[in-house]
Order: C-alpha cells, then sequence, then structure tokens
C-alpha cells in the first residue's frame, strides 16, 4: 500500500516568516501534486511535479520533487496570512487515476 | 467553464436513511473522481469513472454505497442504510485523460444523527 506522510502535521509561524513542509513515502511516484484547502471547501491544485529533481516556483512558494521521486517539499518564503490553510501533497502513478492524499500540514499565519 | 459543481453542500440525515449526491463535472473532462475525506484527514480514493465506465472502486466502497455516471456527464454517490461513521465531507473531482491534476469542487458535508 502507498502512504504518503506530511510533516509538520501543523504549524504556527509569524508573518513574515519562511517555513518548509515535507512529504514523503517509500514508494515512486510518476507525479506529484500539492493543493491548498481551506474549511469547507475542495482542495486547490497548486502545482504538479514530474520528474525527478524538478524544481518550480509560484511566487512565493517553491516546490521540489525529490531525485528519486519519492518525497517533495514546499517551501513559503515571507509568509502572509493569505498562506494559512490546509497544504495537502498527493502522489499518482502512469496514467494519473486513483491518485493518492497525505494528511496535510495544517498552516497558519499569524499578521 | 463553471468549475466542479456538487450538490447539495451540506446533508444531515438520519441513521439508516439513504442519501444520494450529486456531481456535475467539468464539461470537457473525461474523468470524474469520488473522494472522502474525514476531519484531520486527506482525501481517500473511493472510485473514479472514465466517462460512462466505472474502472475502479476503493476497498473503503462497502456494498451500501453505489456510484453512477450515465452517459458520461454528471455522476452520483448514493449511500443506502447510512452509518453515523459514514459522516464526512464527499468530494468530487475531475481531470482530462492522463492528467495528474484535478479540479475538486467545494464538497457536500454529510452528517449522520
Amino acid at each position: 500500500t502507498q502512504l504518503l506522510e506530511q510533516s509538520p502535521q501543523f504549524l504556527s509561524i509569524q508573518e513574515g516568516e519562511n517555513l518548509t513542509v515535507y512529504c514523503n513515502s517509500s514508494s515512486v511516484f510518476s507525479s506529484l501534486q500539492w493543493y491548498r484547502q481551506e474549511p469547507g471547501e475542495g482542495p486547490v491544485l497548486l502545482v504538479t511535479v514530474v520528474t525527478g529533481g524538478e524544481v518550480k516556483k509560484l511566487k512565493r512558494l517553491t516546490f521540489q520533487f525529490g531525485d528519486a521521486r519519492k518525497d517533495s517539499s514546499l517551501h513559503i518564503t515571507a509568509a502572509q496570512p493569505g498562506d494559512t490553510g490546509l497544504y495537502l501533497c498527493a502522489g499518482a502513478n502512469t496514467g494519473g487515476f486513483k491518485t493518492i492524499f497525505g494528511a496535510g500540514t495544517r498552516l497558519f499565519v499569524k499578521a | 467553464d463553471t468549475g466542479v459543481s456538487q450538490d447539495p453542500r451540506h446533508k444531515i440525515t438520519k441513521r439508516g436513511q439513504n442519501v444520494t449526491f450529486r456531481c456535475d463535472p467539468i464539461s470537457e473532462h473525461n474523468r470524474l473522481y469520488w473522494y472522502r475525506q474525514t476531519l484531520g484527514q486527506g482525501p481517500e480514493f473511493l472510485t473514479y469513472f472514465q466517462n460512462e465506465a466505472q474502472l475502479e472502486k476503493s476497498r473503503l466502497l462497502s456494498d451500501r454505497f453505489s456510484a453512477e455516471r450515465p452517459k458520461g456527464s454528471f455522476s452520483t454517490l448514493e449511500i443506502q442504510r447510512t452509518e453515523q461513521g459514514d459522516s464526512a465531507m464527499y468530494l468530487c473531482a475531475s481531470s482530462v485523460r492522463d492528467s495528474y491534476g484535478y479540479t475538486f469542487g467545494s464538497g457536500t458535508r454529510l452528517t449522520v444523527v
């Protein structure tokens, strides 16, 4: 059974701080996605990474896919209160169906 | 493109009742997925359709659960004889074939009392 473990589970920081959240697995994935979810809403796709070692940037967010395609990280620079939410990583195999999700990292950014 | 729509947004039902949820995917997306999410957890895969064919079902999907996607458009998820353990957010998502990223709806929050 493929599992994705996210750490930390919860993170509370001050506005302006930097942070990194991690997503780890013992399994290899064809791709990995990061989503953000707000209370009472569905997850919203932030990025998909496909190639081992790939780095993608989305404004203040930097996503990295591990060389072995088993892990990923999300780094946020100068966090803002609007970054508050649940960050989910999700892994998919070839074909993209039956994506599995980690339990998420709940981020709270205080003004 | 109006996104993925789910109806209702909230449902409270008594234990033992049947409930049905509807999902309207993005029109050009041929894949549709159902996930369930409980508090403090990530979404768990339930089933997926490619066009009208249901291609995979999770072991989580007991015989009380059934999903359909007639004509490859909207989908319904029915839960018969609901139990308190069925209380969760039921999420629908859609994608084009071979796309890794999904577009999720806002979900249906089910509470079984």
